[in-house]
């Protein structure tokens, strides 16, 4: 079975903060892992995909298979960034075809 | 390339009825993906479909069915609709459906049983 667990169902930060949103997973075989983000008003949208290895809006996530996780970070949050942040998973085989496995999702929000 | 159209936007319906959402995939995406968005079950599978064919399917029961047409157009179907069927229903396209395909979302059906 495959899980994600996002801990923190809300987040403040201030302006210029850095800023950790956590996500671990349970998964027996390799998954591709994501952050999707939601701002307000707008639908469901990609922010990045570990097999990607990129930057976007200045957020980095990197894969950590020991530790299960894939935590997405920022060093210095803005207000823009206040959205609903989802970390998801996709597995392999045909169990897995067009399945995306989320977490409960985290609120972030960046006060000036 | 226009998005992930899906419609109706909103839909009211009384128990015991059925309904049926659209969602028209992106150009050139042969999959579409169903999921359904409670605020106490989160996001949650349902179904995908490729090439007419479902080919995975979520924990959900036998009331909630799908379809694709060739044009990889698809439909979702609610039969027999409870009140715990009020969600948003959101359908996702991608190219193949592989694991590490993106998939990109429509806005959304919002679903109110009454």
């Amino acid at each position: 079975a495959q899980r994600v667990t996002q801990p923190e169902k809300l987040l403040s930060v201030f302006k210029g903060a850095p800023v950790e949103l956590k996500c671990n997973y349970s998964y027996s075989g390799s998954p591709e892992l994501f952050w999707y983000v939601q701002y307000s008003r707008q639908r469901l949208q990609l922010l990045l995909r570990h097999i990607s290895r990129e930057s976007i809006k200045g957020f980095t996530a990197d894969l950590n298979k020991g530790e299960t996780s894939f935590h997405l970070k920022k060093p210095f949050a803005q207000e823009e960034d206040s959205a609903m942040y989802y970390c998801a998973l996709s597995g392999a085989g045909g169990t897995s075809y067009g399945k995306l496995t989320f977490g409960q999702g985290t609120i972030l929000t960046v006060h000036p | 390339k226009a998005g992930v159209t899906q419609t109706p936007r909103y839909l009211i319906k009384t128990r015991g009825q059925q309904v049926t959402l659209s969602c028209s995939p992106i150009s050139g995406h042969r999959s579409v993906s169903w999921y359904q968005q409670t605020p106490g079950q989160g996001l949650q599978f349902l179904f995908e479909y490729f090439s007419e064919t479902q080919r995975n399917k979520g924990n959900f029961p036998g009331r909630f069915s799908g379809r694709q047409f060739s044009n990889s157009r698809s439909e979702m179907n609610v039969s027999t609709l409870e009140l715990g069927d009020s969600a948003l229903y959101l359908c996702a396209s991608s190219l193949r459906g592989s694991g590490g395909d993106i998939q990109y979302f429509g806005a959304g059906t919002r679903l109110s049983v009454l």
